[in-house]
């Protein structure tokens, strides 16, 4: 079946430093959404990436959608106690299911 | 205004027991989900409706029934509570189906077997 990982599982970070995490998949994926989750929160929506080599940016954030469709990226410059949660892709299948990636738990370090 | 709301937000009862989870969106979408977090945080889609409509059934067990009066509600029913059924329950929705469309959450039902 669809497998989505994500590495790493958790990560450490003094503020200030950059932290990133990826999302691969076994299978090519059909599009992939990103969205971070708060510690005691709900996933909120982050970005929607479609295209094959997609980049998109969202202040501090870049999100990349590999070549192939079968990885992706979110990257964060210069983190803040503000980015503290769990980052989760998720590759939309068809009827807009999603399967969500393992996901990255981030803490950040004042 | 509260998007996608869920009662109740916290749930306690023992095994064996009967419990419902409500869901109401005031977003006007037409498809509505169930997902199940666990411990290790694992986010799992369980059931998809689309305009009250049963879309996916993802090999979640028959003691779990959804219900859909309207397409703003989606209630969760659960028989026979097991202990395994600890979990943190999330309703979503979204803006159709067919298309990659964002998914707003609800705060969550935290449901605790004892």
């Amino acid at each position: 079946g669809q497998q989505v990982m994500q590495i790493p599982q958790y990560q450490h970070v003094q503020e200030g430093e950059d932290f990133t995490t990826y999302c691969n998949s076994s299978t090519t994926l059909s599009n992939i959404q990103w969205y971070k989750q708060r510690p005691g929160g709900h996933p909120v929506f982050l970005i929607q990436l479609v295209k094959s080599g997609e980049v998109k940016k969202q202040k501090r954030l870049t999100f990349q959608f590999g070549e192939a469709k079968k990885n992706s990226s979110l990257h964060i410059t210069a983190t803040q106690t503000t980015d503290v949660g769990t980052y989760f892709c998720a590759d939309q299948t068809g009827a807009n299911n999603l399967f969500f990636g393992t996901g990255t738990r981030l803490t950040v370090i004042p | 205004d509260t998007a996608v709301s869920q009662t109740p937000k916290y749930l306690v009862t023992q095994m064996g027991n009967d419990k419902s989870i409500k869901c109401e969106q005031n977003l006007g979408h037409d498809t509505m989900y169930w997902y199940k977090q666990d411990s290790k945080k694992f986010l799992k889609i369980m059931f998809s409706y689309n305009n009250k409509e049963l879309i996916i059934n993802e090999t979640v067990p028959n003691r779990f029934s959804p219900k859909s009066p309207d397409k703003a509600h989606l209630n969760l029913h659960i028989n026979s509570l097991e202990l395994g059924d600890s979990a943190v329950y999330f309703c979503a929705s979204s803006q159709g189906f067919l298309a990659a469309q964002p998914q707003h959450f609800g705060d969550g039902t935290r449901l605790s077997i004892l």
